[in-house]
């Protein structure tokens, strides 16, 4: 099977930075992806990292170590349209669908 | 290019009724998904299909639920008889072989059971 853990709730003001991180224990790994989903909206996708190392796009980065089955999303110059919920995703091959966390309800304040 | 096509928006049936929801994915994609997700959750899949052909339906409550794509573009989800647990948002979401460019998702459908 497969489990991903990631804290549920997260605040943080505007303009700062903040790190949503994201654990998982899976049989067979091919990449760990990032999605934001607004109230009442879609989730679209933010990020995918299938190897280890930083991934960059504009504000946004995205971390995995695969030894340590583990995770991040980086929120740069935090803005109040970014409160949302975020979620990691995993998924054992290229061909098997997506497996996603329980989300993290980020919260960002003036 | 066009997005993911949900319909409808909203529902709102009794218990033990049936409800039926549609989906059109973006031209091409030759994936698509139906998630289920409850309140306060991530979404869980339902069904994957690969072109018109069924890739991973273990988690689907084969005794109620039901979907099918015919032809490979279009998807039904159809739940029958609904339950008060089966109140969630339906999501529909496609994909293309890339695996780096993610799910698009639809807007879903909010399904209300009374």
């Amino acid at each position: 099977g497969q489990s991903l853990e990631q804290p549920s709730e997260v605040t943080a003001v505007e303009g700062a930075i903040v790190q949503i991180n994201c654990t998982y224990q899976t049989s067979g790994f091919y990449g760990l992806s990032w999605y934001q989903q607004h109230d009442g909206g879609a989730p679209t996708f933010l990020s995918y990292n299938g190897l280890d190392g930083l991934e960059e796009t504009g504000r946004f980065s995205s971390f995995l170590s695969r030894s340590d089955s583990y995770g991040y999303l980086l929120l740069q110059e935090l803005q109040m349209k970014d409160s949302a919920s975020y979620f990691c995703a995993v998924r054992r091959s290229g061909n098997t669908p997506l497996v996603f966390g329980k989300g993290t309800r980020l919260s960002v304040i003036a | 290019e066009a997005g993911v096509a949900q319909s409808p928006r909203y529902k709102i049936i009794e218990k033990r009724q049936s409800v039926a929801f549609w989906c059109n994915p973006i031209s091409g994609h030759a994936t698509l998904y139906w998630y289920q997700q409850i309140l306060g959750q991530g979404p869980k899949l339902l069904i994957q299909f690969q072109n018109n052909g069924v890739v991973d339906d273990s988690q689907l409550p084969k005794d109620r639920f039901s979907a099918e794509r015919l032809k490979g573009v279009d998807s039904t989800l159809k739940i029958q008889p609904a339950k008060l647990e089966d109140s969630a948002v339906y999501l529909c979401a496609s994909s293309s072989l890339g695996v780096n460019y993610g799910y698009t998702f639809g807007s879903g459908t909010r399904l209300t059971v009374v």
